[in-house]
């Protein structure tokens, strides 16, 4: 049974860095038709999809993000990363690592994607603050 | 940017029927994209419900259902259970737009 537990820093200070590790057990990273995502919720908030790399090494992030969020791999440790630049109060949140299927599907004219959630970690909690 | 609208709540009695509606504001679920669900309980990751409008993954029980007409998708749990009590999202992915996926603000269902 694939699992994934986050792990990092709980507390960070305004402008500086957040960085988490997650760490997958049960399964290869490198399994191929994977993906791996980052979402947050800030506390009794709702859900809040950061970014994701594909099997290919492709990162997708958020465009609200897209200028602080680096994503990345490493497939010699079964893990995956998550660095947050500049971060503020705002970026206080449970931080939820989690794995992504991409599947294609035909609607009424043409081939889409879809792409859903089918594990998560349990979450970790990051606050900002001085 | 796409935006996916479900109610803040619902609510329902043990045994009953109730719906959540999930409703894209722009071409995320009108142009026939797909939308998946997720269940949060208390404390708790979300976990997948829902995938691809209507499929459910194994060890969901038939009482969640989902489905989707035009621009509107819905999530039906029927013969309601006080262990349904829980937050729920919906969650489109548009691949025109660079891979974006995004959720709905979520719909806090309480069993009466």
């Amino acid at each position: 049974q694939l699992q994934l537990q986050e792990s990092g820093s709980g507390l960070v200070k305004p402008s500086q860095t957040l960085s988490l590790t997650c760490d997958v057990s049960g399964d290869s990273i490198s399994s191929a038709d994977f993906s791996w995502s980052w979402i947050r919720q800030p506390r009794g908030k709702g859900l809040e999809w950061m970014g994701y790399m594909d099997e290919s090494g492709t990162t997708y992030y958020n465009p609200s993000l897209k200028s602080r969020v680096t994503m990345s791999v490493d497939r010699s440790k079964n893990q995956f990363s998550l660095k947050l630049r500049s971060v503020t109060a705002a970026d206080t949140a449970i931080y939820y690592c989690a794995r992504a299927l991409l599947y294609d599907f035909w609607s009424t004219a043409e081939m889409l994607r879809g792409l859903y959630f089918d594990f998560w970690g349990q979450g970790t909690l990051v606050s900002v603050s001085s | 940017q796409s935006m996916l609208t479900q109610p803040p709540s619902v609510s329902g009695a043990p045994g009953q029927r109730v719906t959540i509606s999930c409703t894209g504001s722009s071409s995320s679920i009108g142009a026939d994209y797909n939308i998946e669900w997720y269940q949060q309980l208390p404390g708790t990751a979300p976990k997948l419900l829902i995938y691809g409008n209507t499929n459910r993954p194994s060890g969901v029980p038939d009482r969640f259902s989902g489905s989707k007409s035009g621009a509107s998708a819905s999530l039906a749990i029927s013969g309601l259970q006080a262990e349904d009590e829980a937050d729920y999202y919906c969650q489109s992915y548009d691949s025109s737009l660079s891979g974006l996926v995004v959720f709905g603000g979520g719909t806090k269902l309480t069993v009466l």
